[in-house]
């Protein structure tokens, strides 16, 4: 049971380069969440999804964006990356019971120069 | 509009002496809390909630809706202790939760 899987651990992007964070959770949670965590910033919601084809905005979507084609996968796209979108990229799924039973990935860290 | 405030960004303290991580909420309803944990080099795991009352790693928190605060307190730190701490809220209804801005703790040799 390998809980939230993400890839990469790290990567360096060049500005206006788009790439794809994966995301994969084997526990068929319908809950999955994508979070960004700045320095001093604390983790900020990016966007969610509750379900297979249901997807809905976060705190701060702008520059991103999200399918959720199948129960497991819930990968996040970044179209055109800029400096701003530097940070570390955390996935976390639960399931329908109850909000406290968040399992997070490993974490995406990302530099954008 | 829901809040966590996490007025300590760091958090320094020697090992053996008292701890205290502030959390702060705002919040009109009923709210659910939850302290989070993330060791260097790993991922956020759930450390306690308030409505299971208990004792993890031998930190405890009480919810004090008179002053709308959720307290993550341990007696004697260890340097194991050292961490990022996050409080979260689960507003009713809502199907996400919100985070505060995360505390580091530093325990002292």
């Amino acid at each position: 049971n390998a809980g939230v899987t993400q890839t990469p651990k790290f990567r360096i992007l060049k500005i206006g380069q788009s790439m794809t964070l994966q995301c994969t959770q084997d526990m068929n949670h319908n809950y999955m969440y994508w979070y960004r965590q700045d320095p001093g910033m604390g983790l900020k919601l990016i966007y969610y999804s509750v379900g297979a084809g249901i997807t809905d905005k976060g705190e701060v979507p702008n520059g991103y964006n999200v399918s959720r084609s199948t129960t497991e996968d819930f990968p996040l796209r970044l179209e055109l990356a800029a400096p701003s979108q530097t940070s570390v990229y955390f996935c976390a799924s639960r399931n329908s019971r109850g909000l406290y039973g968040y399992t997070f990935g490993s974490g995406t860290r990302l530099t954008v120069v | 509009a829901q809040r966590v405030t996490q007025p300590e960004k760091l958090l320094s303290v020697f090992k053996g002496a008292p701890v205290e991580l502030k959390c702060n909420y705002s919040y009109s309803g009923s709210p659910e809390l939850f302290w989070y944990v993330q060791y260097s080099r790993q991922r956020l795991q759930l450390l306690l909630r308030h409505i299971s009352r208990e004792s993890i790693k031998g930190f405890t928190a009480d919810l004090n809706k008179g002053e709308t605060s959720f307290h993550l307190k341990k007696p004697f730190a260890q340097e194991e202790d050292s961490a990022m701490y996050y409080c979260a809220l689960a507003p009713q209804g809502a199907q996400k939760l919100v985070f505060g801005q995360g505390t580091r703790l530093t325990i002292n040799p």
